[in-house]
């Protein structure tokens, strides 16, 4: 069965720290997909990434850069330079690939505050 | 573009009652999938729709129903409410012919809030 956890509930940072949100997977399948997506208080669910079970290039994009390590099972999310408006509920999800299921699998995410 | 949207945003019914949610997929997608999301929890999966037809679905139970028509757009359908069904209903759409494409991304809306009481 399919499993991720994240296990930080809750980060709190003061403003332009740095911040590594985890994210641990559990699949027995060979093909499949990692997303993170940010969902702020509005609660709509903001994609962030989609990383193959293929590629682990890690990924950077201005301020947030992921490192996906298959060997550890980890998919974590960092976050440089942190603002105010980073503040947000963090979702880190898998996917299977076959036969295009799109059911995603959520973890029950981090809660992240940064103050200014 | 219009993104993905759902109506109403809230929603308060009382104990057995029936509700139905809806869902626009965002323009020139055809596929649903829809979420619950408890507070304090990540979003779990209750079903998608491709063609009309159920594709998939998640553990949820039978008072959970679903419908797609012909225009791509989405209503789930709860019956017999329980205290335990109030959470945060999440609509997401994707295109799933995709040519050259395994996986496209989900696109989710800003979902509908059901309290029951």
């Amino acid at each position: 069965a399919q499993k991720v956890t994240q296990a930080q509930t809750e980060i709190s940072v003061v403003e332009k720290e740095d911040v590594t949100l985890d994210c641990v997977y559990e699949t027995r399948d060979t093909t499949y997909y990692l997303f993170w997506y940010k969902q702020p208080p509005s609660g709509e669910l903001v994609f962030l990434i989609r990383r193959n079970s293929f590629d682990e290039q890690n990924e950077i994009s201005g301020r947030y850069s992921w490192n996906f390590q298959k060997s550890t099972s980890s998919f974590n999310f960092t976050i440089t330079a942190s603002q105010v408006v980073d503040s947000a509920v963090y979702f880190c999800a898998l996917s299977e690939a076959q036969g295009g299921s799109e059911k995603l699998v959520f973890g029950k995410g981090t809660k992240l505050t940064v103050n200014p | 573009d219009a993104g993905v949207t759902q109506s109403p945003t809230h929603l308060i019914k009382t104990r057995g009652q029936q509700v139905t949610l809806r869902c626009s997929p965002k323009s020139g997608h055809d596929t649903v999938s829809w979420y619950q999301q408890a507070l304090g929890q990540g979003p779990q999966f209750i079903f998608q729709y491709y063609e009309e037809e159920e594709r998939q679905r998640g553990n949820f139970p039978d008072r959970f129903s679903g419908h797609q028509f012909p225009n791509y757009s989405s209503e789930l359908n709860v019956n017999a409410l329980l205290l335990g069904d109030s959470a945060l209903y999440l609509c997401a759409s994707s295109l799933l012919g995709l040519a050259g494409e395994l996986y496209n991304e989900q696109f989710f809306g800003p979902g509908t809030r059901l309290t029951v009481l």
